[in-house]
């Protein structure tokens, strides 16, 4: 069945640094969100991809849509301690949402 | 607009003991969502419902596991008998359009099982 993997797994950041974090489809994609999980709470959604190669920006973050629709990175400049939290993409092909395991992003102040 | 409710919160019983959970999906959302969050795992679908009807249950293990949505609103999941490996947060989530769309999240129920 679709997988959908993404790296790394952890990351540290001192406050002010850049982060990105990547996902990979085993299948291609309709479609792709980003989620957001605050330590102790639920995913809430950030974004969503679905053209090839479509970039889309929301303040300091930067989401990207692979070429194939196989592939897409969320990216953030200089990270605050209020980017805190686990992040999630979640890929649509033939079957319903996929999610991955996710990035913890963790800002050291 | 109020969210997506769910009940209880929290839930701790034994093994081969049953539970059941409660979902409220926001109003006018025809998709609704349970999924199952193990500790450091990303959601994984367990049953997809569109108004009251199953669109995709095939990570549910049914042995164990049941899910209805009577009268298209209000969701219940269920987990009789319970096992170690079911411990996990129940996060249950609606869409509006018919599961294209942002998929908006409940605040989960924590389940420990003893």
């Amino acid at each position: 069945g679709q997988q959908v993997m993404q790296i790394p797994q952890y990351q540290h950041v001192q406050e002010g640094e850049d982060f990105t974090t990547y996902c990979n489809s085993s299948t291609t994609l309709s479609n792709i969100q980003w989620y957001k999980q605050r330590p102790g709470g639920h995913p809430v959604f950030l974004i969503q991809l679905v053209k090839s190669g479509e970039v889309k920006k929301q303040k300091r973050l930067t989401f990207q849509f692979g070429e194939a629709k196989k592939n897409s990175s969320l990216h953030i400049t200089a990270t605050q301690t209020t980017d805190v939290g686990t992040y999630f993409c979640a890929g649509r092909g033939n079957t319903p949402l996929v999610f991955g395991k996710g990035t913890r992003l963790s800002v050291i102040a | 607009e109020a969210g997506v409710a769910q009940s209880p919160r929290y839930k701790i019983i034994e093994k081969r003991q049953s539970v059941a959970f409660w979902c409220n999906p926001i109003s006018g959302h025809a998709t609704l969502y349970w999924y199952q969050q193990i500790l450091g795992q990303g959601p994984k679908l367990l049953i997809q419902f569109q108004n009251n009807g199953v669109v995709d249950d095939s990570q549910l293990p049914k042995d164990r596991f049941s899910a209805e949505r009577l009268k298209g609103v209000d969701s219940t999941l269920k987990i009789q008998p319970a096992k170690l490996e079911d411990s996990a947060v129940y996060l249950c989530a609606s869409s509006l359009d018919r599961g294209q769309g942002e998929l908006f999240f409940g605040s989960g129920t924590q389940l420990s099982v003893l």
